[in-house]
């Protein structure tokens, strides 16, 4: 199985700051590797997939980037409503599987 | 636009065996695209479980294997997810999807939080 491993584990930034969310895969994915934000009591919500394809909707302050086995996830100046936790998958092969989780507080 | 629904009972008895029904409107599943279950225990991540094509082929979390059938019914549109002799560590919220692509989004239901409990 392919293990994701996503750091750091939690952070805490103020409004405005620059935000990145490491996420490095066992073997390569190609760009098969997608991102998701989780609020508390909510689905998870996509943000990324094709490691850098923006979801319908998502705001431009998102972008994610990386192939093969190192990605990133970027929030260029982070909101309030931005605080959640989030998941990294990877969708390259079977069986599918995901990161353990960043949680993203305020400052 | 594709919506999917997960039904099912919130409370089964450890032992016993976990059924959920997804029903999906806004595409029909027999037309392409993987379909599965991923859940979520209570303040854990997120785990996949098992996914089908509808023309039959399936990929099954090596961890669920040998309790776990996902089975599809093209006619009502449905995804079907049977997990056997559940324990209390089965309790999670399960999400019914439509599996991602590097050319398709896919989609998530709203899930289902489903107790083991006696």
């Amino acid at each position: 199985d392919i293990v994701l491993t996503q750091s750091p584990a939690n952070l805490a930034e103020s409004p405005g700051d620059r935000v990145t969310l490491s996420c490095r895969t066992s073997q390569s994915v190609s760009n098969n590797l997608a991102w998701y934000q989780q609020k508390p009591g909510q689905a998870p919500r996509l943000l990324i997939y094709g490691a850098s394809t923006g979801a319908t909707g998502i705001p431009a302050r998102f972008s994610g980037s990386g192939s093969g086995t190192e990605f990133t996830l970027t929030i260029i100046s982070l909101q309030s409503e931005d605080v959640g936790v989030y998941y990294c998958q990877q969708y390259n092969n079977w069986p599918l599987t995901f990161g353990g989780g960043t949680k993203v507080e305020l400052k | 636009q594709v919506q999917l629904q997960e039904s099912g009972p919130g409370l089964v008895k450890p032992s016993e065996t976990l059924s959920l029904t997804c029903s999906v409107s806004g595409y029909s599943i027999s037309t392409n695209f993987y379909w599965g279950w991923i859940r979520q225990s209570p303040g854990k991540g997120l785990e996949w479980i098992a996914s089908m094509f509808h023309r039959g082929n399936t990929h099954y979390n090596p961890a669920f294997q040998s309790r776990v059938t996902i089975s599809v019914d093209t006619s009502k549109n449905q995804l079907s997810l049977t997990l056997r002799s559940v324990t209390a560590a089965d309790t999670a919220i399960y999400y019914c999807v439509k599996v991602l692509t590097s050319y398709d989004p896919g989609n998530w239901g709203q899930g289902i939080l489903v107790t083991v409990s006696s």
